[in-house]
Order: C-alpha cells, then sequence, then structure tokens
C-alpha cells in the first residue's frame, strides 16, 4: 500500500478483554517496529520485527503483550486481560533499512480501557 | 542507557516567530540524531536527521545541529508558519546496533497563531 495502515483506527473495550492490533507495513519493508504514545509521555518501544522474527522484544511492558508478523507483512499486536493503563494510541512503523534510522509511521491505533 | 529529553511543550508562537525547541541526549555509543514531526492526524514522519558531530541537518527551513560537546540537537527555525503546528519528536539512534530502535523524547507541542 502506500503508507503504513493500522487498524482499528480507535478501541474501546473493557477493563480483562483481549485486543488485537493490525499493522500492515509498506510493501517491501522488512522492518517493522511497534511503539505506544500514552498521554504526556513520549514514544516507549514495544518490540521490533525483522522479517518473521523479533531479534528485540525488549519493550514489551508484561507477559499479557504479544506480538508476532505473518509473511513477513502483517503485524498483529495482542493485549490479553487488558488493563486501564494499557489505554494510549499503538503506533507502527516500518522501513526498509533500521540503519538509516528513518521509519514510516502509521496514524496509530488509540485504545481506550473502561 | 540511551535517552533523549526535549522541552516541555507546549509552544505557542506568531507567525514569522523565530522558533527553538531544545534536545539533550544521553548515549553510551556515538548516535545518529532526528526529527520527527506530526502534523494533526497524520502519523510521526522524518524531519530532518544528522549521523555524526557537527552535522546539520535541514528540511523544510527546520536545521539542527549536532553538538557532541554540549549533548545537544536543538530544532530551530527562523520564521515559523501556521502550517507548521504540529508535535515534533527529538530521537536517537546508537550507530553501533544492529536492531534500529529509536529512543524518543516526548515530543513538544508547537501552535503558530497568523
Amino acid at each position: 500500500g502506500a503508507g503504513v495502515s493500522q487498524s482499528p483506527s480507535n478501541k474501546v473495550t473493557e477493563k480483562g478483554k483481549d485486543v488485537e492490533l493490525r499493522c500492515d507495513p509498506i510493501s517491501g519493508h522488512t522492518a517493522l517496529y511497534w511503539y505506544r504514545q500514552s498521554l504526556g509521555q513520549g514514544l516507549e518501544f514495544l518490540i521490533y520485527f525483522q522479517g518473521n522474527s523479533a531479534p528485540d522484544k525488549s519493550g514489551l511492558p508484561s507477559d499479557r503483550f504479544s506480538a508476532e508478523r505473518t509473511g513477513g507483512s502483517v503485524s498483529t499486536l495482542t493485549i490479553q486481560r487488558t488493563q486501564q493503563e494499557d489505554s494510549a494510541v499503538y503506533l507502527c512503523a516500518s522501513t526498509t533499512d533500521p540503519g538509516t534510522g528513518e521509519l514510516f509511521f502509521g496514524e496509530g491505533s488509540r485504545l481506550t480501557v473502561l | 542507557g540511551d535517552s533523549v529529553t526535549q522541552m516541555e511543550g507546549p509552544v505557542t508562537l506568531s507567525e514569522e516567530a523565530f522558533l527553538t525547541i531544545n534536545c539533550t541526549y544521553t548515549a553510551t555509543g556515538y548516535p545518529s540524531l532526528f526529527w520527527y514531526v506530526q502534523y494533526p492526524g497524520e502519523g510521526l514522519q522524518l524531519l530532518l536527521k544528522a549521523t555524526k558531530a557537527d552535522d546539520k541537518g535541514s528540511n523544510k527551513g527546520f536545521e539542527a545541529t549536532y553538538r557532541k560537546e554540549t549533548t545537544s540537537f536543538h530544532l530551530e527555525k527562523g520564521s515559523v508558519q501556521v502550517s507548521d503546528s504540529a508535535v515534533y519528536f527529538c530521537a536517537l539512534r546508537d550507530r553501533g546496533s544492529t536492531l534500529g530502535r529509536l529512543y524518543f523524547g516526548r515530543g513538544t507541542q508547537l501552535t503558530v497563531w497568523p
């Protein structure tokens, strides 16, 4: 596609429910990142994929968070048993070459946990 | 560890005013430095970058100089426009890392009034 596509754009859920957030990167981009942006906070790194493998998942805040990537393309971030502190905007980014530092971001998925 | 600190916002200016957004960094290695911009309703996009000391990144009238001695990368523009209203993020990447993670600051909201 023309840009990084994320869905849903907005998600409201109840505490304790599971949610899935989807990222469709730019075609041909082998590297994919998930970041989280909470109110008043910077962008918090969650996980990095190169192809279908995740060499750096050190940013996942707890074992309730998991992510996968299939076919070197679409990625899904899953949050189990959501908590109110999970409320944030979840951003996905992709790039052909991580060494350049130029990431292409989607518009994000805003998650609200009631 | 690596981190970025940028000035608190919001910043409100009149059109044609001079802009400075301060950014300082802490890095264990020798980083590359970036400014990203997020316009309303859009994803983050790279504004400019610098990869070594004394380099100056520039784009769209914005400039930032990599100052190793002061560990700074302040963003400047001589005459802002209403269309510059956005959130600005300073970021760094450890050039010695193969993982390509970017460390972001908290962002500075800029509003320019006509």
